[in-house]
């Protein structure tokens, strides 16, 4: 049983229109993670949750925005897409920080 | 975190021994080696980690050398669905207090493909 569940898995937006990325898991972890994946690069870290506290890396565009309503969900806002965001968008969790992560399946983010 | 070194690509027969090597020569005390695979179009999965001991699970072998400045990854009989990005990364395991976030940052990775 998938226990780190993103939706949709591919999501088509138009350019400019604020797009919402969602997960959520059934582990009961405290930290969770969002990353951006583009074609042939490997993941790079936006920012994380532990609990409650968000925390952004430095060069992450503010376009892209984060709400984690509770333990289980968390949320990938991006206000205005560009062209350049096209890419895979993975969820992570993992329990406190330090132990291993367990990973989404993706969302293939598509900005016509 | 400390660096990584990888290969870019590996070949593999299919039944056959995939060693993946990686180096970490500036790695401390209290970081242990973690790996982590990406099979296309999917999220990254953890296979093994490590601190000093070689490691063994239903997955893969770690071997970290003595210095722990290099660790090889082997998948034993490897097969088509082997066929993967492997990414090793070095982070602490349990954080001290005050050593702030480990945060899980990817290298480049070795693309590893197992043949027929």
């Amino acid at each position: 049983d998938a226990m780190v569940i993103q939706n949709p898995r591919y999501q088509v937006t138009q350019f400019g229109k604020p797009v919402t990325l969602s997960c959520s898991q059934t582990l009961n972890h405290n930290v969770m993670y969002w990353y951006q994946q583009k074609s042939s690069q490997a993941p790079k870290l936006l920012f994380h949750y532990y609990d409650k506290d968000f925390n952004n890396e430095a060069d992450t565009p503010d376009n892209f925005q984060s709400r984690r309503p509770n333990t289980s969900f968390c949320f990938l806002d991006i206000r205005s897409p560009g062209l350049g965001d096209a890419a895979m968008y993975l969820c992570a969790t993992s329990l406190g920080q330090g132990t291993e992560a367990f990973f989404g399946q993706g969302t293939r983010l598509t900005v016509v | 975190d400390a660096k990584t070194t990888q290969p870019t690509s590996m070949d593999c027969a299919e039944g056959r021994a995939a060693n993946l090597p990686c180096n970490h020569s500036t790695i401390s005390g209290n970081e242990y080696v973690y790996w982590y695979r990406q099979i296309h179009s999917q999220g990254p999965q953890y296979i093994i980690h490590g601190l000093k001991n070689n490691e063994t699970n239903e997955m893969a072998s770690l071997i970290i050398t003595e210095d722990r400045k290099s660790s090889t990854l082997i998948l034993p009989h490897a097969t088509l669905r082997d066929t993967a990005v492997y990414y090793c990364i070095v982070r602490v395991a349990r954080a001290l207090v005050g050593t702030g976030f480990q945060k899980l940052v990817f290298g480049t990775g070795t693309r590893l493909l197992v043949s027929p």
